[in-house]
């Protein structure tokens, strides 16, 4: 069964300051891994995704992550954060062939003025 | 865009009464997907349908049906709701086996008093 970490519930980032939240997880077989935006109210966006291919996956609002196979880690970066992106970002994984993600329990991200 | 939506973004019920909570994607995705959203625990699977009238248990079934009659609709039901099934509700749904993003519904606030 696979299972995704994300650590610390609640993550504060200056806004123009490097937003960085750590995705981790296990899997017995190559996984489809994704990023999912949640704001106030409102159902999950997708972010962006890894499937195939190249490990450096850009997506909306300038976010990308980096999937390294060697240290079972997708992380999502944004070089500069803006007061737009306080949200809960999630992090999911779905071994390849399997219909199912299973979910880590989220980053709330409160951007500072 | 794959537009998925659910019947009731606020719901107040009393303990005992039973609860139908909608889904509907018009996308003509095979599988759907019914979740569970509660603060420090991210998204928990209730169930999930791969096809018409087929359903399978996710991770915390109990004290829940899915009905899946026609392939658009996938239908969540509290057979006699509890305070602790006071929780945000979303619905999900994916295209089929292998294409594994899932695309979700803004989400039902159900408070059960």
């Amino acid at each position: 069964a696979q299972s995704v970490t994300q650590l610390g519930s609640h993550v504060s980032v200056s806004e123009g300051a490097l937003v960085l939240l750590r995705c981790n997880y296990s899997s017995s077989v190559p996984p489809y891994l994704f990023w999912y935006v949640q704001y106030p109210n409102q159902g999950l966006q997708l972010l962006l995704k890894y499937t195939t291919g190249a490990t450096l996956v850009k997506g909306i609002n300038g976010f990308e992550a980096e999937f390294k196979k060697s240290e079972t880690s997708f992380h999502l970066t944004k070089p500069s954060a803006h007061m737009s992106d306080a949200a809960e970002y999630f992090c999911a994984v779905s071994p390849y062939g399997n219909n199912r993600l299973a979910f880590g329990k989220g980053n709330q991200v409160v951007v500072i003025p | 865009d794959v537009k998925v939506t659910q019947s009731s973004r606020y719901l107040v019920k009393r303990t005992g009464e039973k609860v139908f909570l909608e889904c509907v994607q018009d996308m003509d995705h095979e599988n759907m997907f019914w979740y569970r959203q509660d603060p420090g625990l991210g998204l928990r699977l209730i169930y999930f349908s791969y096809d018409v009238k087929m359903k399978e248990k996710g991770d915390i079934p109990e004290g829940y049906s899915v009905s899946r009659e026609k392939k658009e609709r996938f239908s969540l039901i509290l057979e006699s709701a509890s305070t602790n099934q006071t929780s945000m509700y979303l619905c999900a749904s994916s295209l089929s086996p292998g294409r594994v993003e899932q695309f979700f519904g803004p989400g039902t606030r159900l408070t059960v008093l």
